[in-house]
């Protein structure tokens, strides 16, 4: 199975600020990288979709890159909405496996 | 809009079995692969198992195998989640998702969870 490793775990920051979230796979997935925003109590949401592509409807200031192994969640300028939980997940091979997790907070 | 209603938690003792159930609608529900994830108290998503649109292949994670089966209808949209042999370990929020495509990819709508406790 395919091991995704994110870093950091919990990630402190401010209203405004520029944030990014790294995920690793245990062997190439190519693009095949997806970024999820989950909140207590309600249904994850994707953002971001092989690698790079923006789910219709997520604000812009989330950006995904990377290929191979190595990949990175980018939100540019922190907002209220944004303090959840991320997680990235490889879709290149089954079992389907997550990250485990990166925590945004105040 | 796409709808997952999922159903069938509840409490159930350890070593016992239970049946999710996934209704989707709003959506050609034999168009697309599903997938069951779940979330265990204070831990991170977990992807438990999928199944191709037109039930051909399963998939599942290894800590189920073999316990847990997956399964679909498509004349009536419903997914199915069978488990059985359950452990304190299976206890969490267990979420029904629609895959990107019918071949199966990432996670694309998600219904709202239901709950299962394995407890004496």
């Amino acid at each position: 199975d395919i091991q995704m490793t994110q870093s950091p775990s919990t990630l402190s920051a401010s209203l405004g600020d520029r944030v990014t979230i790294t995920c690793r796979a245990s062997q190439s997935i190519d693009v095949w990288l997806a970024w999820y925003q989950h909140k207590p109590g309600k249904a994850p949401k994707v953002l971001i979709y092989k690698t790079y592509y923006l789910e219709s409807g997520v604000p812009s200031r989330f950006s995904g890159r990377g290929y191979g192994t190595e990949f990175t969640l980018t939100i540019s300028s922190l907002q209220p909405d944004d303090f959840a939980t991320y997680y990235c997940q490889q879709y290149k091979t089954d079992p389907r496996t997550f990250g485990q997790g990166t925590k945004v907070e105040i | 809009e796409v709808y997952l209603v999922e159903s069938g938690g509840g409490l159930i003792q350890p070593g016992g079995s239970l049946r999710l159930s996934c209704e989707g609608s709003g959506y050609t529900f034999s168009g697309y692969a599903m997938a069951w994830v779940r979330q265990a108290p204070g831990k991170g998503l977990e992807w438990v198992s999928g199944i191709r649109a037109n039930h051909d292949s399963t998939y599942y994670a290894d800590s189920v195998k073999g316990r847990f089966t997956i399964s679909r209808d498509n004349s009536k949209s419903l997914l199915y989640l069978q488990m059985h042999s359950l452990t304190a370990d299976d206890t969490a929020t267990y979420y029904c998702a629609r895959d990107d495509a019918p071949g199966g990819g990432y996670c694309d709508s998600w219904g709202q969870g239901v709950q299962v406790t394995v407890s004496p």
